[in-house]
């Protein structure tokens, strides 16, 4: 059972405007949220994170939004360069409990066109 | 700050034959971890270290697979003997006790014929 899902696997959007990437999570235990971007032959490289006690964390064109009734959060990227094409991973952790294993979705292709 | 190195970063390699794959963490970084990534799926966990005790391995297939972490620092990843759909990307990550990201290493790519 998958407890960190991104349902979508790829994601195409034109330079310049505004990427969302989504996902969700079932256990009600996590506490710390985190994405991951990766290159091909590279392995993932942290991109931004957020604390359950908080609905948003930004860092200059990205924001993650977190949604805990919802058990949903977002990646957006804006605006969206070239660069950016990438895969993105959600992960999950229960830092505040004896686990502090990231657990991953499978991953969302972007492709951002010029 | 150097960041986690590992190598060998491809190994191609026959069935039934043994493999190692090694990882040096960012100096400092308690907590090491190895993951799993298959051909479209995100990384699974196989062991995580804190310091040179293995806390938790529930996810590591034990009849091939080994790991050690001696001295707390570097660490090795063992299969023996390979088998065909061990094919993956090994990845080696670590991070400081708390509330922080992990810093992932490039991976091995293991390829198995």
């Amino acid at each position: 059972d998958q407890q960190v899902k991104q349902n979508s696997p790829s994601l195409s959007v034109q330079e310049g405007r505004i990427s969302i990437l989504n996902c969700d999570y079932t256990n009600s235990m996590f506490d710390y949220f985190l994405w991951y971007k990766k290159y091909p032959a590279e392995g993932p490289t942290f991109l931004i994170s957020i604390s359950s006690i908080k609905d948003k964390n930004e860092d200059g064109r990205f924001t993650v939004f977190l949604n805990k009734s919802a058990k949903h959060l977002s990646l957006h990227i804006v605006p969206s360069q070239p660069g950016d094409s990438a895969v993105y991973f959600c992960a999950a952790a229960n830092y505040g409990g004896s686990q502090g294993n990231l657990i991953f979705g499978k991953g969302t292709k972007l492709s951002v066109k010029p | 700050e150097a960041g986690v190195v590992q190598s060998p970063r491809y190994k191609i390699i026959e069935k039934k034959q043994p493999v190692a794959f090694w990882c040096n963490p960012i100096s400092g970084h308690n907590t090491l971890y190895w993951y799993r990534q298959n051909l479209g799926q995100g990384p699974e966990l196989l062991i995580r270290y804190e310091n040179e005790e293995a806390v938790d391995d529930s996810q590591l297939p034990k009849d091939r697979f080994s790991a050690e972490r001696l001295k707390g620092v570097d660490s090795t990843l063992k299969i023996q003997p390979a088998e065909l759909g061990d094919s993956a990307v090994y990845l080696c990550a670590s991070r400081r006790t708390g509330r922080s990201g992990y810093t992932f290493g490039s991976g091995t790519r293991l390829t198995v014929v």
